[in-house]
């Protein structure tokens, strides 16, 4: 079974300049995730997404973030203008149940993006 | 106060010790637990999920909960060095969304 595949895995960009990160999940799961995770921290939730709605988009700075899921597969998340405070990892997840509460959410992450503002 | 806190550490064990690490939540409806490893570098991967109070035990991991005292827990028996990473609680609130804790870090000492 194919993983969570993310690209790039690397990208260096100047403060002020956009980025676009891209996501495929694992084949025939529901809910999608992005987070953000800075060094020595944990992973922070961004948006999570089911099937191609939003679920919970409360720590997603839309000033500058926006992110869309396209016929409930593969996602992008954008940057615009970048900020240097958003250097960090970007991780795309994916699980198969239904985000409830009582739902199996075993999350399979990507191996992330690597951001660094300048 | 942090919706999911663990404490950072390190936490440093001898190889073959137990290894204890603790996390608390601060949503009294959460229903999901979760345990994930990060390697340095590399992405989360989980070891354990818990829904219910009590124990739950799966080789050398044993999960535990405590919903009164919203408090879970991840015993790990016989510690390896290559069990050295950081360990990540995660929590699913009752509208299903996910947080993570900033993890603890743990070092298995040969």
């Amino acid at each position: 079974e194919a993983g969570v595949a993310q690209s790039p895995r690397y990208k260096i960009i100047e403060k002020r300049q956009s980025v676009a990160f891209w996501c495929n999940p694992i084949s025939g799961h529901a809910t999608l995730y992005w987070y953000q995770q800075i060094l020595g921290q944990g992973p922070k939730l961004l948006i999570q997404f089911q099937n191609n709605g939003v679920v919970d988009d409360s720590q997603l700075p839309k000033d500058r973030f926006s992110a869309e899921r396209l016929k409930g597969v593969d996602s992008t998340l954008k940057i615009q203008p970048a900020k240097l405070e958003d250097s960090a990892v970007y991780l795309c997840a994916s699980s198969f149940g239904w985000a409830g509460p009582f739902g199996n959410t075993e999350a399979f992450f990507g191996q992330g993006t690597r951001l660094t503002v300048v | 106060q942090k919706e999911v806190e663990q404490n950072s550490g390190p936490l440093s064990v001898p190889e073959g010790a137990i290894a204890s690490l603790n996390c608390t939540y601060s949503d009294r409806g959460s229903q999901s637990f979760f345990w994930y490893r990060q390697y340095s570098g590399k992405s989360p991967e989980l070891i354990m999920f818990i829904y219910s109070n009590g124990d739950k035990e799966d080789g050398r991991f044993t999960a535990q909960l405590n919903k009164a005292s919203q408090y879970v827990s991840l015993l790990i028996r016989d510690s390896q060095p290559s069990d050295s990473a950081t360990y990540l609680c995660a929590v699913n609130t009752n509208a299903g969304k996910s947080t993570f804790g900033d993890g603890t870090t743990l070092t298995v000492k040969p």
